[in-house]
């Protein structure tokens, strides 16, 4: 089965500038997750997804961050306008209900770096 | 507030050594609890997981971890490492049934040759 698939890989982008990150979930996974990954902070919750709907976005840092899922197999993330402090590695996950619990699936990640 | 504590920021071990990475978590039932492992570079994978049952877990690569309630411990374990589990490793827990995952500030493994 193919992973969480998202693009781009690595974006270097200056200051003022939108940023739109994508993500491709693993088919049938039906939770949705988007981490943010800094040196400072570690890892973080930003927002997540099921069955489309976000359910709780209370990480996402402000209101320039926004995150969609218009369908089951893809996810955007955009910052509007980006900023020097949110250069990270942004990463997608997803996940499927089972009788096993929960496990999250991450992606490779998204390397953002705003300058 | 439930919190995952990885004592330890960097470990260095000599090829073919015993390993232990430490992980202590607070929460007041007993959560799920995760080790994953993140390659230079790349995304984060799962080693493991612990739901409910034996303590005992075994995962992928040769590691295993003990849950232990009385000490709030999910210490992750290989009896012998390789060169190439050099990498970082995370700890996270989540309150059973939800998908907030707490992770750990993670434990950078260097292996010596």
């Amino acid at each position: 089965d193919a992973g969480v698939i998202q693009s781009p890989r690595h974006e270097v982008t200056e200051m003022g500038q939108e940023v739109t990150l994508r993500c491709k979930p693993i088919s049938g996974h039906d939770y949705l997750f988007w981490y943010r990954q800094t040196m400072m902070r570690g890892l973080e919750l930003l927002i997540y997804f099921n069955n489309n709907v976000p359910i709780d976005d209370s990480g996402m840092p402000e209101d320039r961050f926004s995150a969609k899922m218009p369908n089951a197999s893809f996810s955007t993330l955009k910052i509007q306008p980006s900023e020097p402090r949110d250069s990270a590695v942004y990463f997608c996950a997803s996940s499927l209900v089972s009788l096993g619990g929960n496990t999250i699936y991450f992606g490779e990640g998204s390397w953002l770096t705003v300058v | 507030a439930q919190s995952v504590t990885q004592p330890d920021i960097h470990i260095t071990v000599s090829e073919g050594a015993s390993l232990e990475l430490r992980c202590n978590y607070s929460y007041g039932a007993t959560p799920y609890l995760f080790w994953y492992v993140q390659s230079p570079g790349q995304g984060l994978q799962l080693l493991l997981k612990y739901f409910s049952g034996d303590t005992l877990v075994q995962g992928i690569k040769g590691f295993e971890a003990e849950f232990k309630r009385s000490q709030s411990s999910f210490n992750l374990r290989k009896p012998s490492v390789h060169w190439s589990d050099a990498a970082e490793y995370f700890c996270a827990v989540a309150p059973s049934g939800t998908y907030k995952y707490i992770f750990g500030t993670g434990t950078r493994l260097k292996v010596l040759a």
